[in-house]
């Protein structure tokens, strides 16, 4: 099955390190998407990209960066960790721009103590 | 500002019907999605309507007034799997979804 994998799926980590999440999707997808979910705040959307070429900021880039490797690439880097960055991170990808109906990975709960 | 209300919390009890409304103000409107969210597991799509009325899909039916910037979703037969969260997202005018908070669903035996 066509699919959207996430890795990892759990990570604990300390204030200050570098993490890396990474996104991989079989789906033939050119749209790719970030987002992190804070309990009560609903998604919320971090970078996107609509090819290999094409890097966008959402609306809570601060402190986060992003690399599409390749088509079915897309990964999320937190170059110093903080508390706050504490949250379950979605992966999400698109098929075209007309109907945006998105398809999630399976999420990575991150902690940063 | 864009902005997505919907209910924060709502009970129901299994074989009932319950309805959970959204209403948007957004830049453009090319689309209004519902997903489910179960605790701790990803979104997944369960419709989509871009023209004003009722689509229906089995249990699950939803609504959209676009003049009035409404949308419904009812669900019927209530089941214990349906626990969860419901999740209404709309695309804007840079076909960007803008996402609600969700609702969250308890269902009581």
């Amino acid at each position: 099955d066509a699919d959207v994998t996430q890795t990892p799926r759990n990570r604990i980590t300390k204030t200050g390190k570098r993490i890396m999440l990474e996104c991989s999707q079989t789906k033939g997808h050119d749209r790719m998407y970030w987002y992190r979910q804070d309990p009560g705040l609903g998604l919320r959307l971090i970078y996107y990209s609509f090819d290999v070429k094409d890097i966008n900021k959402g609306e809570i880039s601060d402190g986060y960066s992003v690399s599409r490797q390749a088509q079915a690439k897309f990964s999320l880097s937190l170059e110093s960790a903080i508390p706050n960055q504490t949250a379950l991170y979605f992966c999400a990808t698109s098929e075209n721009r007309d109907y945006n109906e998105q398809f999630f990975g399976p999420g990575t709960r991150l902690t940063v103590l | 500002g864009q902005n997505i209300d919907q209910p924060t919390e709502m009970t129901a009890t299994e074989g009932a019907i319950v309805q959970i409304n959204c209403t948007y103000q957004t830049s453009g409107f090319n689309g209004l999605f519902w997903y489910q969210q179960h605790a701790g597991e990803a979104p997944t799509f369960l419709s989509y309507n871009v023209l004003d009325g009722l689509e229906e899909k089995g249990r699950f039916s939803s609504f959209l007034s676009r003049s009035k910037g409404y949308s419904y979703l009812l669900l019927k037969e209530l089941q214990m799997k349906d626990s969860a969260s419901y999740l209404c997202a709309v695309s804007d005018s840079n076909y960007q979804l803008i996402w609600g908070a969700g609702t969250k669903l308890i269902i009581k035996p």
